[in-house]
């Protein structure tokens, strides 16, 4: 059962441009995580979001909750190599937290 | 970083062996998650526990055990070890009293043969 699925899968992008990572579900989340995963690590939490409509900034990092609590949305603005890595959304029903696919982001010099 | 490690780092095993893999916190947290992580799939959850001897299903529950006999162990067994499990598992553990924001540990790399 895939609750949450992310959008794009891959992005290649130049730094400096700007991105949109979408993470959707039909089910109510009673919050919703981004994590970023480099490879042969563990992800790493970003944010937490709870409230519907809720918008949370990290530096250049812009997430936003939606008004129903079913999706999220992560901006990424002035990318950086730094930022490349596997961007993982998770959202919270009951005790039990379900994960997107990813979206694989490289950001090319 | 929280306090969380797994052993082994690595291991590859024949079908039919039964495997352990253990993780262990230092923050004295309640809630401990296994998850497997396969391309296309994501992450998805085997097991959980919410406390000494509480542990519950997750999405992908079959072919593996859990234990928990202290707050800062926590093992997954695969009884008899099969191709479909070969992927990596990571341990999580919540940043607070509850089920909330989860610090995961470094990973390990099953291949079962």
């Amino acid at each position: 059962t895939q609750l949450l699925e992310q959008s794009p899968q891959f992005l290649s992008i130049q730094e400096g441009e700007n991105l949109t990572v979408y993470c959707n579900s039909s089910s109510v989340f009673s919050s919703l995580q981004w994590y970023r995963q480099e490879p042969g690590e563990g992800p790493v939490l970003l944010v937490t979001v709870v409230t519907g409509g809720e918008v949370k900034k990290l530096k250049r990092l812009t997430f936003q909750f939606g008004d129903a609590r079913k999706d999220s949305s992560l901006h990424i603005t002035a990318a950086q190599p730094g930022d490349t890595g596997l961007y993982l959304c998770a959202g919270l029903t009951g005790n039990q937290f379900y994960f997107g696919t990813g979206t694989s982001l490289t950001v090319i010099p | 970083d929280a306090g969380i490690t797994q052993s082994p780092r690595h291991k590859v095993t024949e079908t039919g062996t039964p495997v352990t893999l253990r993780c262990h916190q230092t923050e004295n947290h309640r809630y401990m998650y296994w998850y497997r992580q396969d391309p296309g799939h994501g992450l998805r959850l085997i097991h959980y526990s919410y406390g000494v001897k509480d542990t519950d299903k997750g999405e992908v529950s079959d072919g593996y055990s859990v234990s928990r006999s202290k707050t800062e162990d926590f093992l997954l067994t695969l009884e008899s070890a099969t191709s479909s499990q070969t992927s990596v598992y990571f341990c999580a553990i919540n940043a607070r009293d509850g089920p909330y924001e989860q610090y995961f540990g470094p990973g390990t790399r099953l291949t079962v043969t």
